[in-house]
């Protein structure tokens, strides 16, 4: 399966707590990009890194690339509840764009 | 400054009804995209056009779906004859002229398809 595979593939945490969430792939890719999805709503870009990147930050959201181990890594720092939604991984290499299955993050308040 | 826009968001089909999915990408965007999703699970690609074209349609299942994007107006998803299991959310996607399937895609809001 080109799907890629997270996870856990749900994650309780208390607000202020950091969330770590993991994504790996099996082909060579382009780049990788995280997507947030609120309950029954659509998908809300995150973060795109590129093959030759390593980490990029944006705000309170920390994403890692290892290509070596075809995997990355989202982190949320201080998490809130609305922090709450489903994080998607997906990648492009450069045929089509392929999604993981998801971690439920709940943020506790 | 409209973003992606789907209609309907939700569309309840019975077995045998043809059910037609619209897709208005961010304006200036010549690259669409269109997901499935089934209950809990994640996005699966379907299809991939561009004005007039179909670039890649490997996710489509080879039967009663189609899609396009015509010059003028919105891409469509269609499927005909619905069955149960088509009963998913339907999300577009749209990325700008330059960069294509390597850029960032902006999605939609989704249409759900409930078929009974």
């Amino acid at each position: 399966s080109q799907q890629g595979e997270e996870d856990p593939q749900a994650l309780s945490i208390q607000e202020g707590e950091n969330a770590t969430m993991n994504c790996s792939y099996k082909t060579s890719i382009n780049n990788l990009q995280w997507y947030r999805q609120n309950s029954g709503r659509g998908l809300v870009h995150l973060i795109l890194i590129r093959s030759n990147e390593r980490e990029k930050h944006s705000g309170r959201l920390r994403v890692t690339l290892d290509t070596s181990k075809k995997s990355s890594s989202l982190l949320i720092t201080a998490s809130r509840a609305a922090d709450t939604a489903s994080y998607f991984c997906a990648f492009s290499n450069g045929q089509n764009f392929v999604f993981g299955p998801g971690t439920r993050l709940s943020v506790l308040p | 400054n409209a973003g992606v826009m789907q209609n309907p968001r939700h569309l309840v089909r019975r077995r045998g009804q043809e059910a037609r999915l619209r897709c208005s990408p961010v304006k200036g965007h010549s690259h669409v995209y269109w997901y499935r999703q089934l209950p809990e699970e994640g996005l699966k690609f379907m299809v991939y056009l561009q004005k007039e074209n179909i670039i890649d349609e490997s996710g489509m299942p080879k039967e009663r779906f189609s899609a396009e994007f015509p010059k003028e107006g919105p891409s469509i998803l269609r499927i005909q004859q619905v069955v149960r299991g088509d009963s998913a959310a339907y999300f577009c996607a749209s990325s700008p002229k330059a960069g294509g399937i390597q850029e960032t895609q902006y999605f939609g809001p989704g249409t759900r398809l409930l078929v009974l």
